[in-house]
């Protein structure tokens, strides 16, 4: 039963680059939520997928944007990098009819320069 | 006043005692309850989760709730150097389907 997947694991960009994580949730999961961790804090959330849709999202700015496939595989893009952009990504899927537990993948690493 | 809080921390325990890591929340409306734990440089991975108040035991870890008090904590009995991580608590709030994180305690075991 394969967990949830990240590409890719490590990425260092420049400000004012755009980059795109992606996410493949369990087996059985339908929905896909992004947090952002920055050094020493706990994750933050950028925003929730299911079905196609952004269902709810934190207090990021619009250059934050994301994309759920028909196969529940998800996206998340950021534009216009900036230093503070630099942490872990992570990715969590969770089945929503069912129980709230949120599933993390491995996170990819975010450099920005 | 944050929304999750936790003792930053490091929590050093001997091993064999029980570690005992604690974590307040603010929203009365919060309903689930999350307890991940996090080695250095890797993600977080779920270890417990509690939706009612009382206990919930899982191997050598307990989860406690007390809603009245607005607090969840973890239990970790005869506690092994391999358990040494950073322990996040997550709440998840009604209506909500984000988790709101606290910073995390540190906690090692020291053989």
């Amino acid at each position: 039963d394969a967990g949830v997947t990240q590409s890719p694991t490590h990425l260092i960009k420049t400000r004012g680059q755009q980059v795109t994580l992606r996410c493949s949730p369990k087996s059985g999961h339908d929905t896909v939520s992004w947090y952002q961790q920055a050094l020493g804090q706990g994750p933050q959330f950028i925003f929730q997928y299911y079905e196609e849709e952004e269902r709810q999202r934190g207090n990021f700015p619009d250059r934050f944007s994301g994309h759920q496939f028909p196969n529940y595989s998800s996206e998340l893009n950021v534009n216009a990098l900036l230093l503070g952009d630099s942490a872990l990504y992570l990715c969590a899927s969770s089945f929503r009819l069912s129980s709230y537990e949120q599933y993390f993948g491995p996170g990819t690493r975010l450099t920005v320069t | 006043q944050k929304e999750v809080e936790q003792n930053s921390g490091p929590l050093s325990v001997p091993e064999g005692a029980i570690a005992s890591l604690n974590c307040t929340y603010s929203d009365r409306g919060s309903q689930s309850f999350f307890w991940y734990r996090q080695y250095s440089g890797k993600s977080p991975e779920l270890i417990m989760s509690i939706y009612s108040n009382g206990d919930k035991e899982d191997g050598r870890f307990t989860a406690q709730l007390n809603k009245a008090s607005q607090y969840v904590s973890l239990l970790i009995r005869d506690s092994q150097p391999s358990d040494s991580a950073t322990y996040l608590c997550a709440v998840r709030n009604f209506g909500n389907e984000k988790l709101t994180f606290g910073t995390g305690t540190r906690l090692t075991i020291i053989p």
